[in-house]
C-alpha cells in the first residue's frame, strides 16, 4: 500500500514569505506527527495529532508555526514570516493509533531553504 | 523525561555483527525503547521495539538490560546497504519521540 507522502518534495522561498508544507499520511492512520531535522541532527518533535485535534503541539518554536488536519487525514504545516533558520527537512509520519507502541511511518519529508 | 546516549559513529565489517549500544538510564517503568534507521535523504525507517524482555524480528534483535538502564540493537550479518544514522528512542511524554543524534553506522566491504 501507499506509504506517507509529502509535498512539496522541496521548497525554497525567501525571509518574511510564508508557506504551506503538506503530508498525506497512510489510509486509516489516525495519529499524526511533524518533524524538524537540521543537517547533523536528529528529527525534532514539532506536534502531534489525534484525529482532528492537536494532542500535543508542545514541540511547536513559536506562534509563526501553526499545523492543521481538518478532516483527520491530510495535514498541512503552515509557516508565517519564514526565517532563515526555518531552513530544515520537515518530516510526517502517522500511526494506527496513538499508543505508545505503535510504529511511526514517515515520509521522505520536505526540505524547506529560506533565502 | 527519559534521554538516550549513543555513540557518534561505528565501522562494521561487512557480513559481521553489528552491535549498537544506547544508554537510558532516566527511562521509566512503562516507557518503550524504539529503534529506527535514517539512510540518507530518507526519512527514518522502523527497525524494532521493546519494553523488558528481548525482540527479535527480520531486520534485527535488541537486548534490554534487567534493569532496562540500556540496550544493545544487534544486525546479525551486517550488508553495505545498513550504512545509515541509528537513532535510539524512548517514547516521551506518551507519544513524543526524541530521536537525539543517533550513531552513524559504516558497514566496510
Amino acid at each position: 500500500g501507499a506509504g506517507v507522502s509529502q509535498t512539496p518534495s522541496n521548497k525554497v522561498t525567501e525571509k518574511g514569505k510564508y508557506v504551506e508544507l503538506r503530508c498525506d499520511p497512510i489510509s486509516g492512520h489516525t495519529a499524526l506527527y511533524w518533524y524538524r531535522q537540521s543537517l547533523g541532527q536528529g528529527p525534532e518533535f514539532l506536534i502531534y495529532f489525534q484525529g482532528t485535534g492537536a494532542a500535543d503541539d508542545s514541540g511547536l518554536p513559536n506562534d509563526r508555526f501553526f499545523a492543521v488536519r481538518p478532516e483527520g487525514s491530510v495535514s498541512t504545516l503552515k509557516i508565517q514570516r519564514t526565517e532563515r533558520g526555518d531552513s530544515a527537512v520537515y518530516l510526517c509520519a502517522s500511526s494506527r493509533g496513538g499508543s505508545a507502541v505503535d510504529e511511526q511511518f514517515f515520509g521522505p519529508g520536505t526540505r524547506l531553504t529560506v533565502l | 523525561d527519559a534521554k538516550t546516549t549513543q555513540p557518534p559513529s561505528m565501522d562494521c565489517a561487512e557480513g559481521r555483527a553489528a552491535n549498537l549500544p544506547c544508554n537510558h538510564s532516566t527511562i521509566s517503568g512503562n516507557e518503550y525503547v524504539y529503534w529506527y534507521r535514517q539512510i540518507h535523504s530518507q526519512g527514518p525507517q522502523y527497525i524494532i521495539h521493546g519494553l523488558k524482555n528481548n525482540e527479535t524480528n527480520e531486520m534485527a534483535s535488541l537486548i534490554i538490560t534487567e534493569d532496562r538502564k540500556s540496550s544493545t540493537l544487534i544486525l546479525p550479518h551486517a550488508t553495505l546497504r545498513d550504512t545509515a544514522v541509528y537513532y535510539c528512542i524512548v517514547r516521551v511524554f506518551g507519544n513524543q519521540f526524541y530521536f537525539g543524534t543517533g550513531t552513524s553506522l559504516t558497514v566496510i566491504p
